[in-house]
């Protein structure tokens, strides 16, 4: 069971705003341990979307932002496109289990 | 560009052993350290471990504490992750990613393609 969660799955049409939540506790996110989220599509490997809250790798679209706020993150994602569809994770440290801590993931259906 | 290129699927039995390899290219090998990160089918991502490619130091998760060990080859840039004892729950894609990292943070970009071990008798 992780100790950052998120919501199974979330949807949204076309052209929306969609929010993904990640909920950690003081032994993480709380503590000030930066949060980064992957998009991961059908079949392949995990890719960076945002590092360090809301920082954007190269070739990710400004569409994709991100927040932290006491023991908890956002992924936002403006303007839904259909090949944003994917699963979605948090990842921060745990200084208590003293590990990389990834989030159960989301799965995000554009309608 | 930075690229990890893993080894192909593999199929083990209960209570055998698996080594998956991992090749990095498009930087100097010995800068960042390669983490192995597992998920199982359908479920989510499981951080296995770290190896440190420069002096060969690693830390494991305690959850595989015992049956994991990371190595590395500087000759041929490439570090492999053994996972010994398998068991039918071992079954998952394994994922090599470059780290990363400071005191405050450590993210995963790129990853590695992901290698299938199928443990079954």
């Amino acid at each position: 069971q992780s100790m950052l969660t998120q919501p199974p799955s979330v949807s949204g049409a076309p052209g929306q705003r969609v929010t993904i939540s990640c909920a950690g506790t003081s032994s993480n996110i709380g503590i000030g341990y930066d949060v980064h989220w992957y998009q991961q599509l059908p079949g392949t490997a995990p890719k960076l979307v945002l590092y360090g809250q809301s920082n954007r790798p190269s070739g990710v679209p400004d569409r994709f932002s991100g927040s932290k706020s006491g023991t908890s993150a956002s992924l936002v994602i403006t303007d839904l496109q259909a090949e944003d569809e994917a699963d979605y994770y948090c990842q921060s440290y745990d200084s208590r289990l003293r590990l990389k801590l990834f989030g159960g993931g989301t799965k995000l259906t554009v309608l | 560009q930075v690229q990890l290129v893993q080894s192909g699927a593999e199929v083990g039995t209960p209570g055998a052993s698996v080594n998956v390899a991992c090749k990095a290219s498009g930087h100097t090998f010995t800068t960042y350290f390669i983490h192995w990160v597992r998920q199982a089918p359908g479920q989510g991502l499981e951080w296995m471990g770290v190896i440190n490619p420069s002096v060969g130091t690693t830390t494991y998760a305690q959850k595989f504490q015992g049956r994991i060990t990371m190595t590395r080859d500087t000759s041929t840039t490439t570090v492999y992750m053994e996972l010994s004892s398998l068991r039918s729950d071992d079954t998952a894609v394994y994922y090599c990613a470059i780290a990363k990292e400071s005191v405050q943070y450590c993210y995963f970009d790129p990853w590695g393609q992901g290698t299938l071990v199928t443990v079954s008798s």
